[in-house]
C-alpha cells in the first residue's frame, strides 16, 4: 500500500465553523507532513511530524492546530477560519531519520479543496 | 529571485513530441525532487536524483550538479502527460532540511 489517503476531498465551511482534516498512511512512515497551496502556486510548508512529535511550525497561526494521534494519522483541525484560508491542503509522508527531518521522497495525498466562505 | 526556477512556466505541445522542462537552482543540494501534480490537486512522485540520470517508462530526469541544473524530458507525449510539473529541491540546513520548490511548468499536450 503506497497510499496517502486524506478526508474530505472538498469541504465548504463558514468562519464559525470548526471541521478537521484528516490524513492516513499505511506505509511504516514516520514522517508526516501538512502542506497549504493556493491556485498556481506551489505548496507552503505548514507542520511536520516527526516519529508523532512535532519538529516543524512554519508560523501557522494557530486557528490551524495539527494532531498526530499514532504513526499512521494526521489530523488537522480547523476552527475560525479566514477566507483567505481557502485552499488545497495537501498531506505527505516520508521515511524519517530519528535526528532530524530529512524530506526524503514524500508520497502525496490527493488534497482537501476548502472554500471558507 | 527565487531559489528554484523553473521554465518555461507554460508549455503546450502535440502528441508525440519531445518534451523538455529545465529546473536551476541557486542553493546546495542533497537531491532533486521531479514531481506531477494533475487538476484536481494530488501529487505524485516522479523522480528524487542526487546526481546523473534516471529514466522510468517515457521519462528521464538529469542533473548536473556542478551547473546545478535539472532537466526532466517526456518522449512521445501524450494527452495524459498533461499536468504541472515541479521541482524541488532538497537543502541541508542546520537542524532540518528544506525542500525548497520551483513555481511549476503547466504542460497541455494536444492530441
Amino acid at each position: 500500500d503506497t497510499e496517502v489517503t486524506q478526508t474530505p476531498k472538498h469541504l465548504v465551511m463558514g468562519m464559525t465553523n470548526k471541521k478537521s482534516l484528516k490524513c492516513e498512511q499505511h506505509m511504516g512512515h514516520r514522517a508526516m507532513y501538512w502542506y497549504k497551496q493556493k491556485a498556481k502556486k506551489p505548496p507552503e510548508l505548514m507542520f511536520v511530524y516527526s516519529y508523532e512529535k512535532l519538529s516543524i511550525n512554519e508560523s501557522v497561526p494557530s486557528r490551524f492546530s495539527p494532531e498526530c494521534p499514532n504513526s499512521s494519522l494526521l489530523n488537522l483541525h480547523l476552527h475560525a477560519l479566514q477566507p483567505e484560508d481557502s485552499a488545497l491542503y495537501l498531506c505527505a509522508s516520508s521515511q524519517a531519520s530519528a535526528r532530524r527531518v530529512t524530506f526524503e521522497k514524500l508520497f502525496f495525498g490527493s488534497g482537501t479543496q476548502l472554500s471558507v466562505l | 529571485k527565487n531559489e528554484v526556477e523553473q521554465s518555461p512556466q507554460n508549455l503546450t505541445a502535440q502528441e508525440g513530441e519531445f518534451i523538455t522542462i529545465n529546473c536551476s537552482y541557486s542553493v546546495g543540494i542533497s537531491a532533486l525532487h521531479w514531481l506531477q501534480q494533475h487538476p484536481g490537486g494530488g501529487i505524485v512522485s516522479l523522480f528524487m536524483l542526487s546526481s546523473g540520470k534516471k529514466k522510468h517508462g517515457r521519462l528521464i530526469a538529469t542533473i548536473n550538479i556542478q551547473e546545478k541544473h535539472s532537466s526532466l524530458h517526456i518522449t512521445a507525449s501524450h494527452p495524459r502527460d498533461s499536468a504541472v510539473y515541479i521541482c524541488a529541491v532538497r537543502s541541508i540546513g542546520d537542524n532540518t532540511d528544506k525542500l525548497i520548490f520551483g513555481t511549476g511548468t503547466r504542460l497541455q499536450v494536444f492530441p
